[in-house]
């Protein structure tokens, strides 16, 4: 099992809808979860992080924690064009203490259609 | 959050050569890292770069092919030695700040090897 798991998609949503993008990880030990978009030809932006169970929102960005069932969504509402990009899930390696390393999962491609 | 640049942004390479990286980070930061990311993949963690000594390597990766330096708190190279095609990738520095809750990316160097 990899260590963080997405679906690659593609992802294809039309414009204004809700696009919601799952990760799975499997280090019961990881405490931070964070959340990257990744533009064609550019270097991931960092646009979410959450640590606690629940929901985080931040704009039209909502980040949702479930440590018991090891996973963790992004939900983006009122999705734009310019949200078709790649998001990166990462998670810190449990039990690894705070030495900033992370996880990358594989990437979730998300298209979003006029 | 920390502006970070990278020089080269992109090269091309005959096998066999070697080419240095440079990474600036334009406010004082805890952790630099250096990820690659290879055509069509996710990011994975070279080495953390530690200031004034050896940098920590991850399994897969060793010293003599991507020697690290990190002389300062700001800066850092990353050196891919005996380059092969299989080289050809997206090498990326990162950094955290104080909190080690963020962690920001350079824009990358495209490398290609011939």
């Amino acid at each position: 099992q990899k260590e963080v798991e997405q679906n690659s998609g593609p992802l294809s949503v039309p414009e204004g809808a809700i696009a919601s993008l799952n990760c799975t990880y499997s280090d019961r030990g990881s405490q931070s979860f964070f959340w990257y978009r990744q533009y064609s030809g550019k270097s991931p932006e960092l646009i979410m992080f959450i640590y606690s169970n629940g929901d985080k929102e931040d704009g039209r960005f909502t980040a949702q924690l479930n440590k018991a069932s090891q996973y963790v969504s992004l939900l983006i509402r009122d999705s734009q064009p310019s949200d078709s990009a790649t998001y990166l899930c990462a998670v810190p390696p449990g039990g690894s203490g705070n030495t900033g390393k992370l996880i990358f999962g594989q990437g979730t491609t998300l298209q979003v259609k006029p | 959050s920390a502006v970070i640049s990278q020089k080269p942004s992109r090269d091309i390479c005959q096998r066999g050569t070697s080419l240095t990286i440079q990474c600036q980070v334009d406010s004082q930061v805890t952790m630099m890292f250096w990820y690659r990311q290879q055509p069509g993949q996710s990011l994975t963690l070279i080495a953390t770069a530690n200031q004034g000594s050896e940098a920590t390597y991850e399994s897969g990766f060793v010293i003599d092919k991507f020697p690290i330096s990190r002389p300062n708190l700001t800066f850092s190279t990353l050196t891919v030695s005996n380059m092969s095609p299989e080289d050809s990738s997206i090498y990326l520095c990162s950094a955290t700040g104080t909190t080690k809750e963020t962690q920001y990316f350079g824009p990358g160097t495209r490398l290609l090897v011939l």
